[in-house]
């Protein structure tokens, strides 16, 4: 049964650089899309982007410039960087795989329990 | 403010049936079939309940289903049942995006 965990720290300072990583057990992480997803506090979700195992990534139009999406085959983890963060980027984080049954890879049958992350001083 | 509007509550009777409307535009909901559903208990894990529209993944009861008209799309959950009481995210894809809803909490009375 595959599983999901976030880590990383839950406070980040403004302009500094939000670093995630999503440790993946029970499959490897090759030959799957990868996704970060968040929850900023009472609101929607949000889809970050997607990476798959070739490397190929996809990054929400709004965020693109500030993301990256990466995977460390050897640990079988993803990881997600987001730079110049703001309050506005305080949310909880979750990574997801993409449903292979799914068309248009847009949706995701297994997630992390995500981890919540602050932006402030 | 989410791509995709859900309603913020939605509430019945065990027993009853209820839907959940996501309305977005022709570029996410009316423009492909590639619509997913989520429910979501406050501090787990999200679960996939439908996807491509009206499919269910494998282990969800059939009293969960899904639908789409134009630029809307419908989770139906027939027989409520007091474990279904959850926040519920609609999902599309939308070009080289992906946009999620606001989310619904479902209360059971």
């Amino acid at each position: 049964q595959v599983q999901l965990q976030e880590s990383g720290p839950g406070l980040v300072k403004p302009s500094e650089t939000l670093s995630l990583t999503c440790t993946v057990s029970g499959v490897s992480i090759s030959g799957y899309f990868w996704s970060w997803i968040r929850q900023p506090p009472g609101k929607g979700l949000e889809w970050i982007g997607y990476i798959y195992y070739s490397e190929n990534t996809n990054y929400n139009p709004f965020l693109k410039s500030r993301v990256t999406i990466s995977l460390d085959r050897s640990k079988n983890q993803i990881s997600l960087k987001l730079n110049s963060v703001t309050a506005a980027d305080t949310a909880v984080y979750y990574c997801a795989r993409v449903y292979t049954q799914c068309s248009g890879g847009s949706c995701y049958d297994s997630w992390g329990q995500g981890i919540p992350v602050t932006v402030s001083s | 403010q989410s791509a995709l509007t859900q309603p913020r509550s939605v509430s019945g009777s065990p027993g009853q049936s209820v839907t959940i409307s996501c309305t977005g535009s022709s570029s996410d909901v009316g423009g492909y079939n590639y619509v997913s559903w989520y429910q979501h208990h406050p501090g787990k894990a999200p679960k996939l309940m439908i996807y491509d529209v009206h499919k269910r993944p494998s282990g969800v009861p059939d009293r969960f289903s899904g639908s789409k008209s134009g630029n809307t799309a419908s989770l139906i959950i027939s027989g409520l049942q007091a474990d279904d009481e959850s926040d519920y995210y609609c999902c599309s894809y939308a070009g080289s995006n992906v946009v999620f809803g606001g989310g619904t909490k479902l209360t059971v009375l």
